[in-house]
C-alpha cells in the first residue's frame, strides 16, 4: 500500500524557516517524481513544487520561488520542504504527493507572530 | 500560466442524483487533466487522470470527459459518501494549476 507521510509542521513567525518531511513507503521512491501541495484555511488546493527522481529537475510556483527548496534523499525513502523566509500567507496545510496521485493527510504550517 | 476554472462553485443535490461538474482551461491542455475529491482533514483523492481514464479503486459512478479546454466531471448516481469538494488539475505544463473547486452539498 502507497504511503505518505508528512511531519514537521507548527507555528512560526513571519520572516521564519521551517523544514517539511515527508516519508513515502510501498513503491519504488527513487523512480517517482514527488510533489508539494498546499491548502490555506478556507482556499481551495494549490500545486507547490515538484521534483524529478534525481533531485536534478525542480520546478516551483512563483510564490515560493527563492524562498521555499524541495530536495529528496532516496536513500531515506525521504522527501523535504524548506520553508525560508515564511509570511502569513504561507499558512496551510501542506501535502506531500507521489506524482499528484497518491496525496497524504497533510501537516499544518501557520506563520503568525 | 493556465488557469482553471470550475463550475459552479458549489452545488446541493440528494442521493441518488446525477451531478455534473465543469472544468475549463485558459488554453488547450490535451486531456493532461486529473480530479480529484477532497473532504476536510483527509487525503486528497485522486479519481480520474488522462481527463477521462478511472483510478483502479474508483467506483465507476464517476466518470470524466473532455479535452483541450472544457472537462466534466460526472456523478452518475450521488451517494452519502461523494458529498466533497471536488478539483480540477493541469500538468500540461509548468506551474500545475487547480481550479478553485466545487462544493458538493446535501440537499
Amino acid at each position: 500500500e502507497v504511503q505518505v507521510v508528512e511531519s514537521g509542521g507548527g507555528l512560526v513567525q513571519p520572516g521564519g524557516s521551517l523544514r517539511l518531511s515527508c516519508e513515502a513507503s510501498g513503491f519504488s521512491f527513487s523512480n517517482e517524481w514527488m510533489d508539494w501541495v498546499r491548502q490555506a484555511p478556507g482556499k481551495g488546493l494549490e500545486w507547490v513544487g515538484n521534483i524529478n527522481q534525481d533531485g536534478s529537475q525542480k520546478y516551483y510556483v512563483d510564490s515560493v520561488k527563492g524562498r521555499f527548496i524541495i530536495s529528496r534523499d532516496n536513500t531515506k525513502n525521504s522527501l523535504y520542504l524548506q520553508m525560508n523566509s515564511l509570511r502569513a500567507e504561507d499558512t496551510a496545510v501542506y501535502f506531500c504527493s507521489r506524482t499528484l496521485v497518491d496525496l497524504g493527510q497533510g501537516t499544518l504550517v501557520t506563520v503568525s507572530s | 500560466d493556465i488557469q482553471m476554472t470550475q463550475s459552479p462553485s458549489s452545488l446541493s443535490a440528494s442521493v441518488g442524483d446525477r451531478v455534473t461538474i465543469t472544468c475549463r482551461a485558459s488554453q488547450s491542455i490535451s486531456r493532461s487533466l486529473n480530479w480529484y475529491q477532497h473532504t476536510p482533514g483527509k487525503a486528497p483523492k485522486h479519481l480520474i487522470y488522462g481527463a477521462s481514464t478511472l483510478r483502479t479503486g474508483v467506483p465507476s459512478r464517476f466518470s470524466g470527459s473532455g479535452s483541450g479546454t472544457e472537462f466534466t466531471l460526472t456523478i452518475s448516481s450521488l451517494q452519502p459518501e461523494d458529498f466533497a469538494t471536488y478539483y480540477c488539475l493541469q500538468y500540461n505544463s509548468y506551474p500545475r494549476t487547480f481550479a478553485q473547486g466545487t462544493k458538493v452539498e446535501i440537499k
